[in-house]
């Protein structure tokens, strides 16, 4: 039974257009929540996070809105690069301290020039 | 930032033998370490957490005696994959958050990849 899901495993978009990624949860104990980004051949990088106290945080291009009543995550970067190609993962975990995160499968963002 | 190193970066083995995938901090200390599998197409699924002097704690279904753990040091933890069989054959990568800092800022490493012919 998967906790956290990312339905898209794939996705493309132009390259200065939007792109908006998924997550959706089913634990309500979740309450901090992460996107990593992972190239070929490299561990996963940490992108942005938000705590279950906000509904939205932005970062420069990337902004992570969250939906607690519908279990629901995005990150929207805006605007696309090539460079953003990679894989995203969505994870959670129940505390800010907390080590059990639990990863999504992650979906494939290809940003087309 | 932070730099998490692993190695082998990959490795092949014949089924029935051992081999060991070492994971460094190399530039800060973590007294715990975190071992993850990745399957093709799969999440990072927790295997472990690494404590440097203690035993390690190993997630539901995971075999202690097949997935041998040792944190020997600060900047160190080894991952020993026992009689490894075919179905062994994953992507294992290691995290570790610098000491005192929270988890959700542990850095990866770039991940070992195992074939067991």
């Amino acid at each position: 039974d998967q906790q956290v899901k990312q339905n898209s495993p794939s996705l493309s978009v132009q390259e200065g257009r939007i792109s908006i990624l998924n997550c959706d949860y089913t634990n309500s104990m979740f309450d901090y929540f992460l996107w990593y980004k992972k190239y070929p051949a490299e561990g996963p990088t940490f992108l942005i996070s938000i705590s279950s106290i906000k509904d939205k945080n932005e970062d420069g291009r990337f902004t992570v809105f969250l939906n607690k009543s519908a279990k629901h995550l995005s990150l929207h970067i805006v605007p696309s690069q090539p460079g953003d190609s990679a894989v995203y993962f969505c994870a959670a975990s129940s505390d800010n301290y907390g080590q059990n995160f639990v990863f999504g499968p992650g979906t494939r963002l290809s940003v087309l020039p | 930032g932070a730099v998490v190193s692993q190695h082998p970066s990959r490795v092949i083995c014949k089924s029935g033998t051992s081999v060991k995938i070492e994971c460094r901090s190399l530039d800060f200390q973590a007294t715990t370490m975190f071992w993850y599998r990745q399957f093709p197409k799969q999440s990072l699924m927790l295997m472990a957490t690494s404590n440097e002097g203690s035993k390690a704690t190993y997630e539901q279904g995971v075999e202690k005696d097949k997935f041998l753990i040792n944190h020997a040091s600060l900047t160190l933890s080894t991952l020993t994959v026992t009689s490894a069989h075919p179905e062994d054959s994953s992507f294992y990568i290691c995290s570790a958050p610098p000491s005192g800092r929270p988890y959700n800022e542990q850095f990866f490493g770039p991940g070992t990849r195992l074939t067991v012919l």
